[in-house]
């Protein structure tokens, strides 16, 4: 039972690339988050998915959007990378909303 | 805007004695309240929650604190043991958007044996 997997687990960017950071949950929760943690800020919620076919925004949402592509899938893509958005990024799910929240292993994001 | 707060950065206790992390919050609307707890690498895992409606809920050497009036949380540890070595984080739900569950920005509990 793999929980929550990420990929990739590191990722270096130049200012202006895209990438799509991935999720999967095997846990059949209805819902999924991405998170955001920088240091001194604790995570951070960037947009969230209430159950499949639904997105919305988080606290820091600007520069990212997402996909529920299925009930195991978020995706969160970054259109135009910013030094801004070096951080860790974490996935995470949950049977419903706003309850124990199951995290993956974290993206380490590095934009230069 | 932090509306949950760690206000320690670091914790340092010796093997066998309690350790005690505090969570201060200021949205008297929060009624769901989890600690988390992180490993070097790791992505955050579950450790305890505590609902508004109790103030103290346990779970073996683990027990969570609720102070309403003071909107104050603490988690004790004990004994501490050394692996229990790691961030701890805060959390925080419901009320106006119930749909964001807030984190404290952490405290690093160092247990030295």
């Amino acid at each position: 039972n793999a929980g929550v997997t990420q990929t990739p687990k590191f990722q270096v960017l130049k200012t202006g690339q895209s990438m799509t950071l991935q999720c999967a949950q095997d846990m059949n929760h209805n819902s999924m988050y991405w998170y955001r943690q920088d240091p001194g800020m604790g995570l951070r919620l960037i947009y969230y998915s209430a159950s499949e076919g639904t997105t919305d925004k988080g606290e820091v949402p600007n520069g990212y959007n997402v996909s529920r592509l299925n009930k195991r899938e978020f995706s969160l893509r970054l259109e135009s990378a910013a030094p801004s958005q070096t951080s860790v990024y974490f996935c995470a799910s949950s049977v419903g909303l706003s309850e124990k929240l199951f995290f993956g292993s974290g993206t380490q994001l590095s934009v230069l | 805007d932090q509306q949950v707060k760690q206000n320690s950065p670091s914790l340092s206790v010796q093997e066998g004695r309690i350790s005690i992390l505090n969570c201060d919050y200021t949205n008297s609307m929060f009624d769901y309240f989890l600690w988390y707890k992180k490993y070097p690498a790791e992505g955050p895992t579950f450790l305890i929650s505590i609902s508004s409606i109790k103030d103290k809920n346990e779970d073996g050497r683990f027990t969570v604190f609720l102070n309403k009036s003071a909107k104050h949380l603490s988690l004790h540890i004990v004994p501490s043991q050394p692996g229990d070595s790691a961030v701890y984080f805060c959390a925080a739900s419901g009320g106006d958007n119930n749909n964001d569950m807030r984190f404290g920005a952490g405290t690093r509990l160092t247990v030295k044996p």
